[in-house]
């Protein structure tokens, strides 16, 4: 079965300082993944994905994600965070050959100090 | 493009009232999804369809029912409503690897 951790459930950081949050996954076959964005009272929005090509993936705002399947890891990093970055973050996984079908992490919501 | 709509926005029931809960969207998507959010458990499926004229169970489909209407709509239905639904409703279509969300639907069960 596949699964999705997120490592903390709050993170804060301040203004300019690097954002990490971590996301380990499991699953028996090579899988899609995803990180998706939530601004409050508002639905979830790609920032970016993860299908076998190539395993530094850039998406929007300036997040990047790795993966890395020997930690089975996919972290997502931002080397300077803005204000605009508080919000929360999910991370999910799925498997191509089940209908796009996804299974998400718990979140991690992130706050930005001025 | 509307992209992925759901009606309505806010729902308060009391325990045992009925209510369906209306997704469309105008992307042309094959597939669509319901799911809930819960603090602290990020969001779980409920039901999705393949595509039109088939849905199936996902991770917590007990006390739901789903239709596909057509292409473009998929409702989610709750028959007798209890507190333990009271939770955010999130539609979802995809026509590949990438779902697209819906606002959600807030809905409270006292």
């Amino acid at each position: 079965a596949q699964s999705v951790t997120q490592l903390g459930s709050h993170v804060s950081v301040s203004e300019g300082a690097l954002v990490l949050l971590r996301c380990n996954y499991s699953s028996s076959v090579p899988p899609y993944l995803f990180w998706y964005v939530q601004y409050p009272n508002q639905g979830l929005q790609l920032l970016l994905k993860y299908t076998s090509a190539a395993t530094l993936v850039k998406g929007i705002n300036g997040f990047e994600a790795e993966f890395k399947k020997s930690e089975t890891s996919f972290h997502l990093t931002k080397p300077s965070a803005h204000m605009s970055d508080a919000a929360e973050y999910f991370c999910a996984v799925s498997r191509y050959n089940q209908g796009g079908k996804l299974i998400f992490g718990q979140g991690t919501e992130l706050s930005v100090k001025p | 493009n509307a992209g992925v709509t759901q009606t309505p926005k806010f729902q308060v029931l009391k325990t045992g009232q009925s209510m369906t809960l209306q997704c469309a969207q105008d992307m042309n998507h094959n597939s669509m999804y319901w799911y809930r959010q819960d603090p602290g458990m990020g969001l779980r499926l409920i039901y999705y369809s393949a595509s039109e004229g088939t849905t199936d169970k996902g991770e917590v489909p007990n006390g739901y029912n789903v239709s596909r209407l057509n292409k473009r709509e998929f409702s989610l239905r709750l028959e007798s409503a209890a507190p333990s639904q009271t939770s955010v409703y999130f539609c979802a279509s995809s026509g590949g690897d990438t779902q697209y969300f819906g606002p959600g639907t807030r809905l409270t069960v006292l």
